[in-house]
């Protein structure tokens, strides 16, 4: 199993310019979050959603997006990058007990790291 | 909703001291308490977690206590290396049908050899 993927690994925008972090899980979790991270402020959510189908904002939501695309795919999208949106993106998953997981435990992808010009 | 505390935000110690960081949730109904470790450059990895019916739980040179009265947890390290250097991070859950956590601000841990 690959876990949580996440692409791109890298990126760099202008401000104004779009794009859409990818993330994938082979799983099987039911629960995927987006998160950012910035020096000193730990994870911060922005999106989750509970299930395919279904999405909700969390703690920082202004400028996102969210798509869940199916069971396996949560993607986040910027519509107009701003510099305030230069930071360290992880996705998540958890879910119901699947070959050994454990509901609850959230799972982290290795990080996009955004820069906005 | 849900806040969570953690201090110290910087943590030294020599090499085979012992390492404490401890933290705060606001929800009384948050019953799952789970601690990651991130090292530079990386993803946050679970090292260890504990639900609200236990009051313990050690995995070999690491522990965490919950205490339900005071609202808080602690994660210890035993016998610190420098591999354990790292930045910590301490989650609760937040009650009420979905699998939402909300972190702590992080503790980074450097041991000194």
């Amino acid at each position: 199993n690959a876990g949580v993927t996440q692409t791109p690994k890298f990126q760099v925008l202008k401000t104004g310019q779009s794009m859409t972090l990818q993330c994938a899980q082979d799983m099987n979790h039911n629960s995927m979050y987006w998160y950012r991270q910035d020096p000193g402020m730990g994870l911060r959510l922005i999106y989750y959603s509970a299930s395919e189908g279904t999405t909700d904002k969390g703690e920082v939501p202004n400028g996102y997006n969210v798509s869940r695309l199916n069971k396996r795919e949560f993607s986040l999208r910027l519509e107009s990058a701003a510099p305030s949106q230069t930071s360290v993106y992880f996705c998540a998953s958890s879910g119901r007990p699947s070959t050994g997981s454990r509901t609850d435990t959230q799972y982290f992808g290795p990080g996009t790291r955004l820069t906005v010009l | 909703g849900e806040n969570v505390e953690q201090h110290p935000s910087t943590l030294s110690v020599q090499e085979g001291d012992s390492a404490v960081i401890k933290c705060t949730y606001s929800d009384s109904a948050s019953n799952y308490f789970p601690w990651y470790k991130q090292e530079l450059g990386k993803r946050p990895q679970l090292i260890i977690d504990i639900r609200s019916n236990v009051g313990e739980k050690k995995d070999q040179r690491i522990a965490v206590t919950l205490n339900k009265t005071a609202k808080h947890f602690s994660l210890h390290i035993t016998e610190t290396q420098p591999e354990d250097s790292a930045v910590y991070f301490c989650a609760a859950s937040i009650v009420g049908g979905s699998e939402k956590l909300v972190f702590g601000k992080g503790t980074k841990l450097t041991v000194n050899p």
